[in-house]
């Protein structure tokens, strides 16, 4: 599975939109961009994924550029409780097993 | 709330102890994958069996063994436990094996302090 770059950290003010990249620029053809959070020590939560074209749901909008060597997720109005730990992760359509974890960009929403 | 129950939440034990912990994987989920998160460190996959069979092996040590159930549901055993043992084990489960875009769901974790 590609390997993926995240910053260690971000703020965001509560109310505003959070942009959090990942760079992924040896990704192959059939991995998925899944994005992942865990809030201190609980389980990770499963936020959304994308293949090729641009996915929103309920949590979060996922954006990746057209070459998909990098991609972006989107938490349009950031609340405290979105205060986590984020991480962008790339899987194989026939990876049955693993995710591999990076360390992920500390996300702090400050009031 | 994902849908996947494990127990006990918490468990204090001695060292050269054995214990067990539990996972019920979400409804239908055929898949269950057992996760290792030692303080401040990122999750370390263990091990994933589907439908009852051992699917794959990550970095599970030779004390620790696991095995799912007819009914789906998973154990995960550690014996001869170390200090070094202590840590957050996480329980996931996916509908299939091999799936594109088969999405993997955690539960909540057991914290397992080894004294």
């Amino acid at each position: 599975d590609a390997k993926t770059t995240q910053p260690p950290s971000m703020d965001c003010a509560e109310g505003r939109a959070a942009n959090l990249p990942c760079n992924h620029s040896t990704i192959s053809g059939n991995e998925y961009v899944y994005w992942y959070r865990q809030i201190h020590s609980q389980g990770p939560q499963y936020i959304i994924h994308g293949l090729k074209n641009n996915e929103t749901n309920e949590m979060a909008s996922l954006i990746i550029t057209e070459d998909r060597k990098s991609s972006t997720l989107i938490l349009p109005h950031a609340t405290l409780r979105d205060t986590a730990v984020y991480y962008c992760i790339v899987r194989a359509g026939d990876s049955n097993y693993q995710l591999i974890w990076g360390a992920g960009t500390k996300l702090i929403i400050k009031p | 709330d994902s849908g996947v129950t494990q127990t006990p939440k918490h468990l204090i034990t001695a060292t050269g102890q054995r214990v067990t912990l539990r996972c019920s994987p979400r409804s239908g989920d055929l898949s269950v994958y057992w996760y290792q998160q030692s303080l401040d460190q990122g999750l370390q996959f263990l091990i994933q069996y589907y439908n009852g069979e051992e699917r794959a092996k990550g970095n599970i040590l030779e004390r620790f063994s696991a095995q799912q159930f007819p009914d789906l549901h998973s154990e995960l055993n550690l014996s001869s436990l170390e200090l070094g043992d202590s840590a957050l084990y996480f329980c996931a489960s996916s509908p299939f094996n091999g799936v594109a875009g088969n999405t993997i769901y955690f539960g909540e974790g057991s914290w397992l302090t080894v004294v």
